[in-house]
């Protein structure tokens, strides 16, 4: 449960604020992804980060952008987000991008775009 | 493309009773196969995963899963349901022909189990 860990866990947001959201991962593994959840919609898969290197930009806006600096941290960073934005966004580790790897989760920010 | 599909949305089942939360795919090669469950104001727990061999696989929390090639599903199963499993289940399927570098886990919409005392 505490292998992925994120800060905050609630972030109440202006459209025209700019706020980051954190993710570290205490499992030693080399991917690190963000993904965004929102009610009756399955997950979508948001980056993925290799080794530190972006992998993949699943056409996501540029209002979120993404730093990796090492591979135990990710961040998220916001700025003039929508209210559509509005939404549970999980970073997740696995050992590597490869497909036989299980994704670990943290338990998420909720944020809220007003 | 792959996809995922969970026919369900809710599923009410006693205590003690069998469960099965039921998971169909498609993919264009051969699938891995995984499923998560995410309690309240928590993140997505792994439970168990197919990649290859036996088509009952056997997870966390006394979970099971079994994978049927000719049906193209992944229903999970549970002898005995608890109260405390009560949550959200969540199947997920990756493609073999696209396990090159970069391989999209992609999820269904989720099943939401409820276990009646």
């Amino acid at each position: 449960e505490t292998g992925v860990t994120q800060t905050p866990r609630h972030l109440v947001m202006g459209m025209t604020n700019k706020k980051s959201l954190k993710c570290e991962q205490h499992l030693g593994h080399n991917a690190m992804y963000w993904y965004k959840q929102s009610a009756k919609k399955p997950l979508e898969l948001m980056f993925v980060y290799n080794f530190k290197e972006q992998t993949e930009n699943n056409s996501v806006p540029s209002r979120f952008s993404p730093e990796c600096p090492n591979s135990s941290h990710l961040f998220l960073h916001l700025h003039t987000l929508q209210p559509e934005d509005s939404a549970l966004y999980l970073c997740a580790s696995s050992q590597a991008v490869g497909a036989t790897y299980e994704q670990y989760f943290g338990p998420g920010t909720r944020l809220t775009v007003t | 493309a792959q996809s995922v599909a969970q026919p369900e949305d809710q599923v009410n089942v006693a205590e003690g009773n069998p469960l099965t939360v039921k998971c169909t795919y498609s993919v264009s090669g051969n699938p891995y196969l995984f499923w998560y469950v995410q309690y309240p104001n928590r993140g997505l727990q792994f439970l168990l995963k197919y990649i290859t061999g036996d088509n009952l696989v056997k997870g966390s929390y006394g979970f099971e899963a079994e994978f049927n090639k000719s049906q193209t599903s992944f229903h999970l199963k549970k002898p005995s349901a608890l109260v405390s499993d009560s949550a959200l289940y969540f199947c997920a399927v990756r493609d073999i022909l696209r396990n090159s570098g970069n391989t999209p886990l992609v999820f269904g919409k989720g099943t939401r189990l409820s276990v009646i005392a």
